[in-house]
């Protein structure tokens, strides 16, 4: 079964550090993945999108990384700021044009 | 661009009463749009994917003759909840393919819709 996990759940970081958000998904063979942002009560909004070929992408102060050997996927936000708080979700694709598996999510709060 | 939208927003009806849903893609043509359930701190659970002119394909556990869907236009895709009840209370977010242009497999997100069946 083609699962995704996210962990941890919740994360509380005081603002200015880097952080990295975490997640894994059981079957290796990925088509793509995919970072979201959601706010409290809205939709989502994508972050980034790494291509099964891709190790990495990157976008302002974000990063994220694919490793399909070890099944894991990280997102890190450097210089973590209040407006970063938010849930964040990784998404798993298996094929082209495919539906998209979720984690559960990380619900990040930055402190001021 | 990359838009979709989600009307409406919110929506409060009693049970027994059938709501519809609307999402469109505002600035690009969608070949196919998805729809999603998300219950209080879970994630997204596809429900259907929706392909223009043609029936949509459920997920297991998902009942198609409760959750109905429509995608008549390239740029519009409705899901009626029939008969709704309490437990159908949710959160409702739909997303596009763009099937023109940057990458077909990238899924652009309406801001949802919140369902409350009193």
């Amino acid at each position: 079964k083609q699962e995704v996990t996210q962990i941890p759940a919740a994360l509380s970081v005081p603002e200015g550090e880097n952080l990295v958000l975490n997640c894994s998904f059981t079957d290796s063979a990925i088509y793509n993945l995919q970072w979201f942002r959601q706010d409290p009560g809205k939709g989502l909004t994508s972050l980034l999108l790494i291509q099964s070929s891709q190790r990495e992408q990157t976008s302002g102060r974000l990063n994220a990384s694919l490793d399909k050997s070890s099944g894991r996927s990280t997102l890190y936000i450097a210089a973590s700021q209040p407006g970063d708080s938010a849930t964040y979700l990784c998404a798993a694709s298996y094929n082209q044009g495919g539906k998209l598996i979720f984690g559960q999510g990380t619900e990040l709060s930055v402190k001021p | 661009g990359a838009v979709v939208s989600q009307h409406p927003s919110r929506v409060i009806c009693k049970s027994g009463t059938s709501v519809k849903i609307e999402c469109r893609s505002l600035d690009f043509q969608a070949t196919t749009m998805f729809w999603y359930r998300q219950f209080p701190k879970q994630s997204l659970m596809l429900m259907a994917t929706s392909n223009e002119g043609s029936k949509a394909t459920y997920e297991q556990g998902v009942e198609k003759d409760k959750f109905l869907i429509n995608h008549a236009s390239l740029t519009l895709s409705t899901l009626t909840v029939t008969s709704a009840h309490p437990e159908d209370s949710s959160f409702y977010i739909c997303s596009a393919q763009d099937g023109g242009r940057g990458d077909p497999n990238e899924q652009f997100f309406g801001p949802g819709t919140r369902l409350t069946v009193l």
